[in-house]
C-alpha cells in the first residue's frame, strides 16, 4: 500500500521554463510534507517543506502547494536551471513533533535541458 | 562539515557475512533514522532511534536486522547472515530536538551495501 505516491517517473523541461512536479498521498494524518533531491551516489539534500496548516510555502526558485482536499502536492521550480537535473522525492510524516518516520514517494527524475 | 556521515560508503559482504553501518548525526541532533532504498525504488523507513533507545523499529525485518545508538559513539545499523536481498543503499538521517512542528531530517551519504 502506497501511502505516497509520484506518479510521473520522469519529467523533461526546457532550461528557464517551470518544472512542477506531482505528488499524491492517501493518509489523512500526515501533516508535514518535505521535497528531497537527489543526485546519484549521494544522500537525499532537503529543499522545501509545508506544514498542512498552509497551502503554499516559498523559498527562492522553489514552491510548494499544498491541497489538503485533494491530498496534493507539488513543487514548482521556476526557473529551471540544469544543475536541477536529480532524482526529486515527496516525503509525509504524521505528527508535527520531531520524531516522525518520513514516508517517500518513488521519485521522479527531472531533466532540464539547456 | 557539520553534516550527517556515514561510514564506509560503500561495503561489500559475502552471503553470510555481517554488515555494520555507521552514522554519525549532526551536531546538535539527538534522532538518528535509518532508510533502505532499494534500486529504482524510494527510500523505505527502518528505525528510530534516540541515544540509547530505540524508539520505533516497525520497519525493520524481524530477523538478522539491528540497531543502536549508544551514548558514546555513532548509531550502528548491523545486519548479520548477509543475503543477496540486503544489497541496497542505506541512508542515515538526523534531526534535531525541537517543540515546534519541524519535522526535517537530514540525510547522510549513505552506504552502498553489495553482497556478492
Amino acid at each position: 500500500d502506497q501511502q505516497v505516491k509520484q506518479n510521473s517517473p520522469s519529467l523533461s523541461v526546457q532550461e528557464g521554463r517551470i518544472s512542477i512536479l506531482n505528488c499524491d498521498y492517501t493518509n489523512s494524518m500526515f501533516d508535514y510534507f518535505l521535497w528531497y533531491k537527489k543526485y546519484p551516489a549521494e544522500g537525499p539534500t532537503f529543499l522545501i517543506s509545508i506544514s498542512s496548516i498552509k497551502d503554499k510555502n516559498e523559498d527562492g526558485r522553489f514552491t510548494v502547494f499544498l491541497n489538503k482536499s485533494a491530498k496534493h502536492l507539488s513543487l514548482h521550480i521556476v526557473p529551471s536551471q540544469p544543475g536541477d537535473s536529480a532524482v526529486y522525492f515527496c516525503a509525509a510524516s504524521a505528527g508535527s513533533n520531531a520524531g516522525n518516520m518520513l514516508t517517500f514517494g518513488g521519485g521522479t527524475r527531472l531533466m532540464v535541458k539547456p | 562539515n557539520a553534516g550527517v556521515m556515514q561510514n564506509p560508503r560503500h561495503l561489500v559482504r559475502r552471503r553470510g557475512q555481517e554488515a555494520r553501518l555507521r552514522c554519525s548525526p549532526m551536531k546538535g541532533h539527538s534522532h538518528v533514522y535509518w532508510y533502505r532504498q532499494l534500486p529504482e525504488e524510494g527510500l523505505k523507513f527502518m528505525v528510530y532511534l534516540q541515544k540509547e533507545n530505540i524508539i520505533d523499529e516497525s520497519g525493520m525485518p524481524k530477523e538478522r536486522f539491528s540497531a543502536e545508538f549508544p551514548k558514546e559513539g555513532p548509531s550502528i545499523l548491523r545486519i548479520q547472515q548477509v543475503v543477496r536481498g540486503d544489497s541496497a543503499a542505506y541512508f542515515c538521517a538526523s534531526s534535531p530536538f525541537v517543540r515546534d512542528d519541524s519535522d526535517t531530517q537530514y540525510f547522510g551519504p549513505g552506504t552502498r551495501l553489495t553482497v556478492l
